[in-house]
């Protein structure tokens, strides 16, 4: 079974704090991706990787950076953060090999909340 | 710009009903998922379909995709209370995935 583990399930940052939302998965996957989850928009895409030192901006990149240093782990850097980055961020990989049909495989989530 | 629309947003049913699930998306695209979120967990892989006229059941569930008119559907056949979840069709756009906003499902007994 694929497995995608985001370090925290919950945070609580205030407003200005520099913030690491961590991901590792362990199927050699060489497509990673930062959502955010909010009631009524679903999800909307943040960032994504397709290679180690890769990185593409998604909808909403504002206010958010990732670093992709190796192929198992994809972080997810709130360089400030503010009130309105209040959210559940999900991460996710997939691949494009071996017939897998691109099927994205989420972590757990975690839940933010900036003060 | 795609964009990927879910109706009904919120759906309350009663056990051994049927209703469908709709997601409209507004460009080209040959490959449509299913997803399902339970409360306070993440999104599990449903369905994946990969062609225009594919259809794929499991159980109570059954997912079709029209590319011409860029529809997909998910049937409910006489639901349980065990469906009660949220459930997400995603349109894959060059190997990113654009997500519908969702549709809550309540299965009242």
């Amino acid at each position: 079974d694929v497995k995608v583990t985001q370090s925290s399930r919950y945070l609580v940052k205030r407003t200005g704090e520099k913030v690491f939302l961590e991901c590792v998965q362990d199927m050699d996957h060489e497509n990673m991706f930062w959502y955010r989850q909010d009631p009524g928009l679903g999800l909307r895409l943040i960032y994504f990787s397709y290679d180690v030192k890769m990185k593409e901006k998604g909808d909403i990149p504002e206010g958010y950076s990732v670093s992709r240093e190796k192929k198992e782990r994809f972080s997810l850097i709130l360089e400030s953060a503010s009130t309105n980055q209040t959210s559940m961020y999900l991460c996710a990989s997939s691949t494009l090999h071996h017939g897998a049909k691109n099927i994205q495989y989420f972590g757990a989530g975690t839940r933010l909340s900036v003060l | 710009e795609l964009k990927v629309e879910q109706n009904p947003l919120f759906l309350s049913m009663q056990e051994g009903k049927n209703y469908t699930i709709y997601c409209n998306y507004s460009t080209t695209s040959d490959r449509l998922y299913w997803y399902r979120q339970d409360p306070g967990k993440s999104l599990e892989s449903l369905f994946v379909l990969l062609s225009n006229g594919a259809v794929k059941q499991e159980g109570r569930l059954m997912a079709s995709l029209d590319t011409k008119a860029r529809l997909s559907t998910l049937h409910i056949t006489a639901a349980v209370h065990d469906l009660s979840a949220t459930y997400f069709c995603a349109v894959d756009l060059t190997s990113k995935l654009i997500f519908g906003t969702g549709t809550l499902l309540a299965v009242q007994p």
